[in-house]
């Protein structure tokens, strides 16, 4: 099974600062990567995927890089809605399901 | 507009069963696969496995199988996901979550239901 490591567990930003936030996997999963943000009590939200792809009505502050088995998923100027946790998916492995990383949460500072 | 709405939430003692329901609307229902993601408490997020709403294929997870059945009702656009032998680390808030590819399979996931959590508590 892929192992999917994100880093920092938890990240303090200020407002209007730049997020930059890590994955890594435990062997190449080529683009097939997803980005996800999850605040209390919602379900996820797909932002990014195939790495760098922004899904539908996501802001363009919100990119994606990276292939193989470094990943970052920046956010460039922080909204105070940004705040939330963030995981990382591989889905090049199927069956079984994409893993996902343990998640790292973004903070106000 | 896309979404799925799936059941409350429940409440079982070890050793019984529970079953989630998913209905979807907004998009043409077998066009597209739909997983499962659960949730545990304070907890990340775990593939249970997935259905294509096509013909009903199915793929579940390793540690699931066995006690996971998943099915659908395309005359309601409707997707289940029972659990059988429930133990107290079952615990969680269930997801179904769509598969964006379209008469295939991705492995990501465009829109989530909202959830149902499930309890087990003797």
């Amino acid at each position: 099974e892929i192992v999917m490591t994100q880093s920092p567990a938890t990240l303090s930003v200020s407002p209007g600062e730049r997020a930059t936030l890590s994955c890594r996997a435990s062997q190449s999963v080529s683009s097939n990567l997803a980005w996800y943000q999850q605040k209390p009590g919602q379900a996820p939200r797909l932002l990014i995927y195939g790495a760098s792809t922004r899904a539908t009505g996501i802001p363009a502050r919100f990119s994606g890089s990276g292939s193989g088995t470094e990943f970052t998923l920046t956010i460039s100027s922080l909204q105070s809605e940004d705040f939330a946790v963030y995981y990382c998916q591989q889905y090049n492995n199927w069956p079984p399901g994409g893993t996902f990383g343990q998640g790292t949460r973004l903070e106000i500072k | 507009q896309v979404q799925l709405v799936q059941s409350g939430a429940e409440v079982k003692k070890p050793g019984a069963s529970v079953k989630v329901s998913c209905k979807a609307s907004g998009y043409t229902f077998t066009s597209y696969g739909i997983s499962w993601v659960r949730q545990a408490p304070g907890q990340g997020l775990e593939w249970m496995g997935w259905i294509s709403a096509y013909n009903g294929n199915t793929n579940y997870a390793q540690k699931l199988q066995g006690r996971v059945t998943m099915t659908t009702d395309t005359s309601t656009s409707t997707a289940y996901m029972e659990l059988r032998s429930l133990r107290s680390d079952d615990t969680a808030v269930y997801y179904c979550a769509r598969d964006p590819a379209y008469g295939d399979v991705s492995g990501y996931f465009d829109y989530w239901g909202q959830g149902t959590l499930v309890t087990v508590s003797s």
